[in-house]
């Protein structure tokens, strides 16, 4: 099983529309969580970092859920650039600070 | 502030031989990650240095080898290339607030 697994997609919505990806993880010892970005070819950029209360950032909300190790993430009102990929990570609080990256949820939004 | 560059963008290399890729951040951070990325895998951690002079394998660490003899740059090695070691590569380096910074990738083809 993976550590951290999502939905490859890819997700076709049109404008305007609201999205939920959702992201599962496997060690119950991760400590924090991030949602990443990254357009084709290019690098990967942080979007947001989710903490337990659950966090939002204007059309983007982040969601944290302990108990069942998943992560969410929320866009509403798509813009046609919020397409790219979509990385789930989690943070091992060890020594390394080491990340553990998703494979990538892929949106595309169209007109 | 330049952030992280990586030097060569692009490379073609035949099986067997070697290359050096260079890492190198403004940032003044401790630490730094090399990742590769293959299609439907998302991001895989090969090495990362949690401080100068300091380097750690990572979870793909085989066939590859890494220096930090300055904080500020971060050397990944092929010894003798194979095409299984055709891929993106990304170097990263994180701040205090466990954001991290990439570079903006090489991309490796062995022949």
């Amino acid at each position: 099983r993976k550590e951290v697994e999502q939905d490859p997609g890819p997700f076709n919505v049109p404008e305007g529309a609201t999205v939920a990806f959702n992201c599962t993880y496997s060690n119950s010892a991760s400590q924090s969580f991030f949602w990443y970005r990254q357009d084709c070819r290019k690098e990967p950029k942080l979007l947001m970092s989710v903490y337990s209360s659950g966090n939002e950032d204007g059309r983007f909300t982040a969601q944290l859920n302990r108990a069942s190790q998943y992560i969410s993430l929320l866009i509403r009102d798509s813009k046609l650039s919020d397409s790219a990929t979509y990385l789930c990570v989690v943070m091992w609080m060890d020594s390394s600070y080491k990340l553990i990256f998703g494979s990538g949820t892929r949106l595309l939004v169209r007109p | 502030n330049a952030g992280v560059t990586q030097t060569p963008k692009f490379r073609v290399l035949k099986t067997g031989q070697s290359m050096t890729l260079l890492c190198a951040q403004d940032m003044n951070h401790e630490y730094m990650y090399w990742y590769r990325q293959d299609p439907g895998m998302g991001l895989r951690l090969i090495h990362y240095s949690v401080g100068e002079g300091t380097t750690a394998k990572g979870e793909v660490p085989d066939g590859y080898n890494v220096s930090r003899l300055k904080k500020q740059n971060f050397l990944l090695g092929l010894e003798s290339a194979a095409p299984s070691q055709t891929s993106v590569y990304f170097c990263a380096s994180m701040d205090r607030a466990n954001e991290q910074f990439f570079g903006p990738g090489t991309r490796l083809t062995v022949l």
